[in-house]
């Protein structure tokens, strides 16, 4: 049981493009689903709170105008990367709260603006 | 606030031996506490979680943990290496009751020699 999904594992796109990753949460229903973003060697940087039927809630210095965030059901939450460019480039990870404090994570989706 | 400090950001022991994952937090409240393990390019996967009941927690794996107030300690251990426990680990705090942000440590990279 709880088991998120990430849609897709790997992205290549070119720069200016925009690239949008898919957040599912399989067999529960998420109201409050989380994305992060790791760089290289470092821990998981959390970028927004999505919430179900509601707007994102973005941590301090997170764009959200070029990381557009959609929590349109309990089981799906998308994130936008808007007019990418290669310093987008990383690995985007979501989860999704079942109880109290308890993520889970999806296997990530790594993405490689050239 | 809160944080979290992981001492030694890369572990090695070889095969059988113990493994210790030292984890400080702080808070100014009463805490939840995380370990989540990552293999390489996938998502974090939940080991064992801390909510306030027994200070010794058991989780998948092998691996356990106890909460210890008095040094504001949540080290992980497992009595014997396997070489599949090669991965990141990461330590995660979050304040109790109802839904607070998690802060995630920097991780440790724990080596497994045969």
């Amino acid at each position: 049981g709880a088991v998120v999904s990430q849609h897709p594992s790997r992205v290549i796109c070119k720069s200016g493009t925009s690239v949008k990753i898919e957040c599912r949460s399989l067999d529960f229903q998420a109201t409050t689903m989380f994305w992060y973003r790791q760089f290289p060697k470092q821990s998981l940087m959390l970028m927004a709170t999505s919430n179900e039927g509601s707007k994102a809630t973005y941590e301090q210095g997170v764009e959200k105008d070029k990381f557009l965030i959609n929590h349109a059901s309990l089981t799906l939450s998308t994130l936008t990367v808007t007019s990418a460019h290669p310093e987008d480039s990383s690995f985007y990870i979501c989860s999704a709260r079942l109880r109290e404090q308890t993520q889970y994570f999806g296997p990530g989706t790594r993405l490689l603006v050239l | 606030a809160q944080s979290v400090t992981q001492l030694g950001s890369h572990v090695s022991v070889s095969e059988g031996a113990l493994v210790l994952l030292r984890c400080n937090y702080s808070s100014s409240v009463p805490p939840y506490l995380f370990w989540y393990v990552q293999y390489p390019n996938q998502g974090l996967q939940l080991l064992l979680k801390y909510t306030s009941a027994a200070t010794l927690v058991k989780g998948i794996n092998g691996f356990e943990a106890e909460f210890k107030k008095s040094e504001t300690s949540f080290h992980l251990t497992k009595p014997s290496a396997h070489m599949s426990d090669a991965a990141e680990y990461f330590c995660a705090v979050s304040p109790s009751g109802g839904y607070q942000k998690v802060t995630f440590g920097i991780g440790t990279k724990l080596q497994v020699i045969p």
